[in-house]
C-alpha cells in the first residue's frame, strides 16, 4: 500500500493564483481530512469528508474548497491564493469513528508571494 | 485558554535520559492520539489509546480520562528521537507539539 499520498510536495504561486492540492489512498478509508500546519501552531482542520459525496469544514476553511468524488482522493483547491495560506499543508485518512488513528500524507510546502 | 496544552514547549536532553512530555486538556474525549513530526516534517502515528498505558518498543503512553492529562514516555532516548510530538484528544484540537532534541 502507497498509504496516503499528496502531491505536489513543493509549490510556489503569485497572489490571485488558483490551483489544487491533490491527496489520494489506497487504503479504503471512509474519513478524509485537510490540515494546515503553521510555525508554532498545532495543525488545524480545514475541510473534512466522512465518505465520497459528503464534505464538511473544519476550523479554517475560507479560502478553500474540497470535493470527495471518490473514496480514494479528496483535492483541496485554493480558490485566490493569499500570502496568508503560505503554510504546510497535510491530507490525513482514517476509519470513521472513534479510537482510530490517522495516516497522514507527506505533506505539500505552499508558498504564496 | 488553548484546549491542549503540552508540557515542556522545548526540550533538550543527553542520550540515555528518561523522557517525559505531558498533555493537559480541556474537552471530554473517549480516545487520545499521539504523533511523531521528523526533522523532514512527516507525521507519524505513535499512539491512540482511550485508557491506561501502551508500549511501543522505548516509548509508553499513559493517560486519565477524567484527569484529562497524558503523558508520553521515551525510556533511553537516543538522537533519533529527536522530533516534534504532538498530542490529539480525540484529533479535534491539535497541541502545538514538544520539540524534543536528544544530544550524543
Amino acid at each position: 500500500n502507497a498509504g496516503v499520498t499528496q502531491t505536489p510536495k513543493f509549490q510556489v504561486l503569485k497572489t490571485g493564483q488558483s490551483m489544487t492540492l491533490q491527496c489520494a489512498q489506497d487504503m479504503n478509508h471512509e474519513y478524509m481530512s485537510w490540515y494546515r500546519q503553521d510555525p508554532g501552531m498545532g495543525l488545524r482542520l480545514i475541510h473534512y469528508s466522512v465518505g465520497a459525496g459528503i464534505t464538511d469544514q473544519g476550523e479554517v476553511p475560507n479560502g478553500y474548497n474540497v470535493s470527495r468524488s471518490t473514496t480514494e482522493d479528496f483535492p483541496l483547491r485554493l480558490l485566490s491564493a493569499a500570502p496568508s495560506q503560505t503554510s504546510v499543508y497535510f491530507c490525513a485518512s482514517r476509519i470513521t469513528g472513534g479510537g482510530y488513528e490517522q495516516y497522514f500524507g507527506p505533506g505539500t510546502r505552499l508558498t504564496v508571494t | 485558554k488553548n484546549e491542549v496544552e503540552q508540557s515542556p514547549q522545548n526540550l533538550t536532553a543527553q542520550e540515555g535520559e528518561f523522557i517525559t512530555i505531558n498533555c493537559s486538556y480541556s474537552v471530554g474525549i473517549s480516545a487520545l492520539h499521539w504523533l511523531q513530526q521528523h526533522p523532514g516534517g512527516g507525521i507519524v502515528s505513535l499512539f491512540m489509546l482511550s485508557s491506561g498505558k501502551k508500549k511501543h518498543g522505548r516509548l509508553i503512553a499513559t493517560i486519565n480520562i477524567q484527569e484529562k492529562h497524558s503523558s508520553l514516555h521515551i525510556t533511553a532516548s537516543h538522537p533519533r528521537d529527536s522530533a516534534v510530538y504532538i498530542c490529539a484528544p480525540y484529533q479535534l484540537i491539535w497541541g502545538a507539539g514538544t520539540k524534543l532534541i536528544i544530544k550524543p
